[in-house]
């Protein structure tokens, strides 16, 4: 099975603050790499697919990169309003989430 | 647009069996399979299984083979989990996600409360 870890657990920042959270794959997962955000009492929100691509209505300021086993979401001007955990999941074989960075305001 | 509803919160008690829903519209039931994803209280998200919307079949995660049923109502947009034989680990937010490869759309979820 793959695992996937997610760094930082536990992430504080300012607003306008670039954020860049990771997610690390324990084998190659070929770019099948989807963010979430997932906000208190709501359901996950899907931000970005494969890697780097935005989702419908998702701001630009969200981007994503990576491949092999590593892979990065970025947030390039944090807002209020991005204050949530952010899940990432892998779908090169079966799936996997990650276990999430909550991000908060500092 | 395309919506998820699920249907609402449930206390049970162990032993016993429940039945979500969720109701799928703005798209065509049947062109995208169904996930279901479980969520315990303050802990992330771990992935139950899927089934194809076109023929039925359900598909587990190893976690979830046993007291587990994905099923459908194709004629009214709706797919089903039942949980039989419940147990105070069961309790938790379940979400149903329509699948177009990634989980694009999410119901609002069910807080299920297993309890004595």
């Amino acid at each position: 099975d793959i695992q996937m870890t997610q760094s930082p657990s536990f992430l504080s920042a300012s607003v306008g603050e670039r954020v860049t959270l990771s997610c690390r794959a324990s084998q190659n997962i070929n770019k099948y790499l989807d963010w979430y955000q997932q906000k208190l009492g709501e359901a996950p929100k899907l931000l970005i697919y494969n890697t780097n691509n935005l989702h419908t209505g998702i701001p630009s300021r969200f981007s994503g990169s990576g491949s092999g086993t590593d892979y990065t979401l970025t947030i390039s001007s944090l807002q209020p309003e991005d204050v949530a955990t952010y899940f990432c999941l892998q779908r090169n074989s079966w799936y996997t989430f990650g276990a999430g960075t909550k991000l908060e305001l500092k | 647009q395309i919506q998820l509803v699920q249907s609402g919160p449930e206390l049970k008690k162990p032993g016993e069996s429940l039945k979500i829903s969720c109701k799928a519209s703005g798209y065509t039931f049947t062109d995208y399979a169904m996930q279901w994803v479980k969520q315990a209280p303050g802990k992330g998200l771990q992935y139950m299984g899927w089934i194809n919307t076109q023929t039925g079949k359900p598909t587990y995660a190893d976690d979830f083979k046993e007291r587990f049923v994905f099923s459908l109502e194709t004629s009214a947009s709706t797919a089903y989990l039942q949980i039989n034989n419940l147990k105070n680990e069961d309790t938790a937010t379940y979400f149903c996600a329509k699948d177009l490869y990634y989980f694009d759309y999410w119901g609002q979820g069910v807080m299920v409360t297993v309890s004595s």
